[in-house]
């Protein structure tokens, strides 16, 4: 099955910092979405992005698929933004969400 | 619109007894996925259910555990005899369609603990 690589694991950041999280994945696909799941434990949908760029406030993502990977950009970081950030994604021969292993972000006051 | 709901939000099963999850899909959705995630790891999928067929139950232990979505009500993903290391949060995800190409949407997780 298609492999997901989500780097770094863990991430530690002061507010109003800059981020850079990367997907990258084995095989081509159709369908990629970024998720962030908060200290509670409820993911939250972020982008729907199996190519092109989109931004949606202090987030956007870029996905390159014919590189096969994906990029989620946080600006201005605030406490509220800690959590886990999912990347996953579905092979073009399959109908399934595959995640990563997640990015921990934390950011301090 | 209501999202997807999950219930119990917590369930607390001792060794040996039951568990049943229930997740009722967004309105118009007939499509159904659960995922475990274990405790530190990422989401993996268990089973894909659109209503009263099983389509990839491949994510799926092959002893204990079993899923059903029926043409009325929730889809459940039931347990039995259940042991400590099934303890984890189970999301389900729906869409409107088969889901290569679609947007899930996911519940907020049911949490089992096992004693």
């Amino acid at each position: 099955g298609i492999q997901v690589e989500q780097s770094p694991p863990d991430l530690i950041l002061q507010e109003g910092a800059n981020s850079t999280l990367r997907c990258n994945f084995s095989d081509s696909v159709n369908n990629l979405q970024w998720f962030h799941q908060n200290p509670w434990g409820q993911l939250i949908n972020l982008f729907y992005i199996p190519s092109g760029t989109k931004q949606n406030g202090r987030l956007s993502a870029t996905t390159v698929a014919t590189e096969r990977y994906s990029l989620l950009y946080i600006s201005s970081s605030q406490t509220t933004d800690s959590g886990v950030y999912f990347c996953a994604v579905v092979e073009t021969s399959g109908s399934r969400l595959t995640f990563g292993e997640g990015t921990q972000l934390t950011v301090n006051p | 619109n209501a999202g997807v709901m999950q219930n119990p939000r917590h369930l607390v099963r001792r060794r040996g007894q039951e568990a049943r999850l229930r997740c009722s899909p967004m309105k118009g959705h007939s499509h159904v996925y659960w995922y475990r995630q274990l405790p530190e790891e990422g989401l993996k999928f268990m089973v894909y259910l659109q209503k009263e067929n099983i389509i990839d139950e491949s994510g799926m232990p092959k002893e204990r555990f079993s899923a059903e979505f029926p043409k009325e009500g929730p889809s459940i993903l039931r347990i039995q005899q259940v042991v400590r290391g099934d303890s984890a949060a189970y999301f389900c995800a729906s869409s409107p369609n088969r889901g290569a190409g679609e947007k899930l949407f996911f519940g907020s997780g049911t949490q089992l603990s096992v004693l």
